[in-house]
């Protein structure tokens, strides 16, 4: 079974403090997505990345995909109250009966304080 | 682009009674959709894959006659809660397979079972 576990589960900061948060797996991804979820709404994409060692940066949030395939990270510089959220990572795993399904990470809850 | 919607966004019913819920993608086709349930301050849990002209695929411990999933067209993907149970009250999310094996949520939706 695939699973996508992230770290850490929490995380309170100051505002202008850098964060990093980590999603691992013992199992190759073809891809990752990170995505965003505010209260009271569904997940917002953030980016994908597809190939072993790429980094993307959007703005202040730079992503990383591991050489393997079987990790990712985010990083928030000078994180902003606006970044507050839960922060899941996600792939493409498979399924029963060849059934296509999604995998999504434990999710990291990040607050953001003023 | 890769806009999905969801109707209701909240919802209110009394026990016994049944629920559905739209799950639209806006600007593209979508041959497979998923439904997702989300407890408070928990990650999103699978609950089924929704396949355009077939039967749906539920995960395992989701009972298929309680959560009727119809995917009459490529943009339209319904969620049916039959005689719904306070313990159904959740948060629906439905998501939409985009290219490069994206997926799109939904805004979700709120259910409430007295």
């Amino acid at each position: 079974t695939q699973l996508l576990e992230q770290s850490p589960q929490f995380l309170s900061i100051q505002e202008g403090e850098n964060l990093t948060v980590y999603c691992n797996s013992s199992s190759v991804f073809s891809s990752l997505q990170w995505y965003r979820q505010e209260p009271g709404e569904g997940p917002v994409l953030l980016v994908t990345v597809v190939t072993g060692g790429e980094v993307k940066k959007l703005k202040r949030l730079t992503f990383q995909f591991g050489d393997a395939r079987k990790d990712s990270s985010l990083h928030i510089t000078a994180a902003q109250p606006g970044d507050t959220g839960l922060y899941l990572c996600a792939g493409p795993g498979g399924g029963t009966s060849g059934t296509y399904k999604y995998i999504f990470g434990t999710g990291t809850r990040l607050k953001v304080l003023a | 682009g890769a806009v999905v919607s969801q109707h209701p966004s909240w919802v209110i019913c009394k026990s016994g009674t049944s629920v559905k819920i739209e799950c639209r993608s806006l600007d593209f086709q979508a041959t497979t959709m998923f439904w997702y349930r989300q407890f408070p301050k928990q990650s999103l849990m699978l609950m089924a894959t929704s396949n355009e002209g077939s039967k749906a695929t539920y995960e395992q411990g989701v009972e298929k006659d309680k959560f009727l999933i119809n995917h009459a067209s490529l943009t339209l993907s319904t969620l049916t809660v039959t005689s719904a149970h306070p313990e159904d009250s959740s948060f629906y999310i439905c998501s939409a397979e985009g290219q490069g094996e994206t997926q799109y949520f939904g805004p979700g939706t709120r259910l409430l079972v007295l």
